[in-house]
Order: structure tokens, then C-alpha cells, then sequence
């Protein structure tokens, strides 16, 4: 069963960079298979997509436009983990963060059936 | 980006009523179109998937259907665990988008 764990502050300075890790079990971060994403959560913006790596015999990231300037998702194949590097924070991002995985990117069956346990993620001085 | 709308954004029902919640896209996304659940302090669960797959260990009384821009997604006999917030989302292209949620709460 593959799971994932959240692990990060939950409280970052105005203009800091908000770093959060999300460790896998029961998978692998270079699965040929699987992407690995990042999601926030707020009341103004409701749940939304900020980004993903995944490897196809390279490393590949997308990510949202919104935040494309500020944000790095980088895989770590020796704990077997990926991050979450935002920098330059607001308020706005103020949001509960989760990592989850979707074992079939690309295809009809595309979705993200494995989420981390969320971080509350409050920027403030 | 595709944007996704759902409605109605709040219902209240019974233990036992049969419930649908509707979800429009902006542009036509097949049948890439997810269904979540979501309860207060947890993470999204997928219950739907390919707009009518129903994700493993998911009580079959949930169904979703549609394509094209527009889907449903039907509980047959709400149960006093439904009682959630629901979320569609597109994966026919990135970014990927969520809708607004539906809210179902108790009558």
C-alpha cells in the first residue's frame, strides 16, 4: 500500500521560502508510472495544482502558472521523497499543503489517488 | 485553463435519499474527470475516476457519469459517512482544475 508522509514548518515569515518534503512508502519517486504532486488547499482559491516531477529516463517538472516563478519541486532518490521549495511567500499563500501521487498521468485514468496527510502552512510574521 | 463549476454548491439530505451532484467543464475534457471526498481535517479521497471508474475499496453505491463538459456524480443511498464535501476535477490537461465543491450536509 503505498503511502505518503508530510513533513515541514507550519509557519514561515513573509518573503521567506516555505519548504515542505513528502516521503514515499510502497512506491518509488523514479517510478516509470507515477507522478508526484504538489496541492494547496485555501478559502480563496479553493484546492490548487502548484506542480509535479516524475521521471520517463529523465527528470520532468511541471508546473502552475501562478506560482512558476516562485516555486521547485525536486525528487530525492536516496530517501526516496520529493519537496516543495516556494519562495518569496505572501499571506496569500497561507493554505493547507498536500503532496499525492498519480500512478497513471498521462492517461484516461489519470487522478490523484494518494495524498499526504496535509500541512497547515500559515505565512506570517 | 479549464475551469470547473459544480452545483449545487450546498444540498441537505437524508440518510437513505439518492443524491447527484452536477459538474461542467469549460471546454470538453472526454471523460478525464475525477470525483473526490473530502471530510473536515482530512485529505481529498478519489472515489471516481475516468468519470465513471470506481477507485478500489469505494462502497459501490457511488456512480459518476458524463462526458464531453458535462458529468454527475450519484450516491444511491446516502449514508451517514457521506456526509462531505465533494470535488471534480479535469485531468485532460494541465494545470489540473478542481471545481468549487459541493457541500452535503445532514437535513
Amino acid at each position: 500500500q503505498v503511502q505518503l508522509q508530510q513533513s515541514g514548518p507550519g509557519l514561515v515569515k513573509p518573503s521567506q521560502t516555505l519548504s515542505l518534503t513528502c516521503a514515499i512508502s510502497g512506491d518509488s519517486v523514479s517510478s516509470k508510472s507515477a507522478s508526484w504532486n504538489w496541492i494547496r488547499q485555501s478559502p480563496s482559491r479553493g484546492l490548487e495544482w502548484l506542480g509535479r516531477t516524475y521521471y520517463r529516463s529523465k527528470w520532468y517538472n511541471d508546473y502552475a502558472v501562478s506560482v512558476k516563478s516562485r516555486i521547485t519541486i525536486n525528487p530525492d532518490t536516496s530517501k526516496n521523497q520529493f519537496s516543495l521549495q516556494l519562495n518569496s511567500v505572501t499571506p496569500e499563500d497561507t493554505a493547507v499543503y498536500y503532496c499525492a501521487g498519480d500512478r497513471a498521468p498521462f492517461t484516461v485514468s489519470a487522478a490523484f489517488g494518494i495524498w499526504g496527510q496535509g500541512t497547515v502552512v500559515t505565512v506570517s510574521s | 485553463d479549464i475551469q470547473m463549476t459544480q452545483s449545487p454548491s450546498s444540498l441537505s439530505a437524508s440518510v437513505g435519499d439518492r443524491v447527484t451532484i452536477t459538474c461542467r467543464a469549460s471546454q470538453s475534457i472526454s471523460n478525464y474527470l475525477n470525483w473526490y471526498q473530502q471530510k473536515p481535517g482530512k485529505a481529498p479521497k478519489l472515489l471516481i475516476y475516468a468519470a465513471s471508474s470506481l477507485q478500489s475499496g469505494v462502497p459501490s453505491g457511488f456512480s459518476g457519469s458524463g462526458s464531453g463538459t458535462d458529468f454527475t456524480l450519484t450516491i444511491s443511498s446516502l449514508q451517514p459517512e457521506d456526509f462531505a464535501t465533494y470535488y471534480c476535477q479535469q485531468s485532460y490537461s494541465t494545470p489540473q482544475t478542481f471545481g468549487p465543491g459541493t457541500k452535503v450536509d445532514i437535513k
